[in-house]
């Protein structure tokens, strides 16, 4: 079993709609949670950290945790071109952050 | 304030050869990383510091790969001898502390012919 698992993608939306991306991880001592995007040929860049049970909004993001299911999900609203891009959930155990693979999402204009 | 820097960000050299990678992380983080991305393996963490300190190198793939962090603002990545399996993106990443966000410098894209 992976560490860290995301939904397949690619996901595709149209521009205005929801993205709704999804995350489960094994390890139920994980402490932090993070959410990465990453453009084709860029580093990592870090849009959400949650790191107690519920919902945290931040601009257009909301990421939502629940441990109790170790699912992780990020909601990307009003969705832009500009967010296009692969993004990465990221797990905190002991002193390991673990990537998922990540879901690739392309918002159609 | 500066990000993570890296150097250099390509890096081409034939089979055989040594390759070092640099880093200089983020003034004021305890925790380094060096990480290696390809399309088959997503993000892989090959070693971490802490304090200067290498706490886990469970990642690096084989004694070809070494690192070392002689103070706090300075790493270095190398492989010896290189081989073409080798070729990824490399990427450095630093944070303040154990569970705190890492940030990522701009990689290093090495090839090897």
């Amino acid at each position: 079993q992976k560490e860290v698992e995301q939904n397949s993608g690619p996901l595709s939306v149209p521009e205005g709609a929801i993205a709704s991306l999804n995350c489960t991880y094994s390890d139920r001592g994980s402490q932090s949670f993070f959410w990465y995007r990453q453009y084709s040929g860029k580093s990592p860049e870090l849009i959400m950290s949650i790191y107690s049970n519920g919902d945290k909004e931040d601009g257009r993001f909301t990421a939502q945790l629940n441990k109790a299911s170790q699912y992780v999900s990020l909601l990307i609203r009003d969705s832009q071109p500009s967010d296009s891009a692969t993004y990465l959930c990221a797990v905190a155990n002991d002193y390991k952050l673990s990537f998922g693979a990540g879901t690739t999402v392309t918002v159609r204009a | 304030d500066a990000g993570v820097i890296q150097s250099p960000r390509h890096e081409v050299t034939e089979m055989g050869q040594e390759v070092t990678l640099r880093c200089k992380p983020i003034s004021g983080h305890d925790y380094l990383f060096w990480y290696r991305q390809t399309m088959m393996r997503g993000l892989e963490l090959l070693i971490y510091f802490n304090n200067n300190v290498p706490i886990d190198d469970s990642g690096m793939p084989e004694d070809r790969f070494s690192a070392k962090m002689p103070n706090a603002s300075f790493s270095t990545l190398k492989i010896q001898p290189s081989e073409p399996r080798d070729s990824a993106v490399y990427f450095c990443a630093s944070s303040k502390g154990r569970f705190q966000p890492q940030h990522f410098g701009d990689g290093t894209r090495l090839s090897i012919l």
